[in-house]
């Protein structure tokens, strides 16, 4: 099965970085996913991290850890837009019809205040 | 990318009755999957539609319950049975465009109550 952990909420001001932090412990691995989810909308796709190390996009990046089963998403200048919740996700390492089952942590609701 | 519709986006339902909801695909994807969003919480995986056969389902969900179908590479349907105010959530399609693809894309969502 998957255990996955993220915290509840974080807060931040505007123009700051912020990490929200993510452990995952799972029966098979196949990739680590950031997801960003607005209220009352689908969530939308932020990074992929399979290796170790850190993936850079604009002002986003996510990092994993492989031997930690931890990953973190850095947000940097905080913009007021970004208020949303955080989900890390984990791929299932399946075959066939189980392939490619993604399992979510229970999101960290950021605020950014101005 | 790809781009995700389903139907109804919303509904409210009388408890005992059931509901289907459409998720249709702007191409042909490799896996489509079904989630539910309680409120508050985070996604739960409910099955794997398997195009022409029995979708994989997720422990916690039968398909007495939840039944699928898949019948071609852009189209699924889930349907709630005999729901009651429990099953009010939103139900969201998922999709993965390739076996060697990264990313997972999520529909709108269908926001269901049920009184």
């Amino acid at each position: 099965g998957q255990n996955i952990d993220q915290p509840t909420e974080m807060t931040a001001t505007e123009g700051a970085i912020v990490q929200i932090n993510c452990t995952y412990q799972t029966s098979g691995f196949n990739g680590l996913f950031w997801y960003q989810q607005h209220a009352g909308e689908a969530p939308t796709f932020l990074s992929y991290n399979v290796l170790d190390g850190l993936e850079e996009k604009g002002r986003f990046s996510s990092f994993l850890s492989l031997y930690k089963g931890y990953s973190y998403l850095l947000l940097k200048e905080l913009q007021m837009k970004d208020s949303a919740s955080y989900l890390c996700a984990v791929r299932d390492r399946g075959r066939g019809s189980t392939l490619g089952r993604l399992y979510f942590g229970r999101g960290t609701q950021l605020t950014v205040w101005p | 990318s790809a781009v995700i519709s389903q139907k109804p986006s919303r509904d409210i339902c009388q408890r005992g009755t059931s509901l289907t909801i459409q998720c249709q695909v702007d191409s042909q994807v490799t896996m489509m999957f079904w989630y539910r969003q309680q409120p508050g919480q985070s996604l739960t995986l409910i099955a794997t539609a398997n195009q022409g056969s029995e979708a994989t389902y997720e422990s916690g969900f039968v398909i007495d319950k939840f039944p699928i179908s898949r019948p071609n590479l852009t189209f699924s349907t889930l349907t709630v049975s005999n729901m009651s105010p429990e099953d009010s959530s939103i139900y969201l399609c998922s999709v993965k465009t390739g076996l060697q693809s990264t990313e997972q894309y999520f529909g709108p969502g269908t926001r269901l109550t049920v009184t």
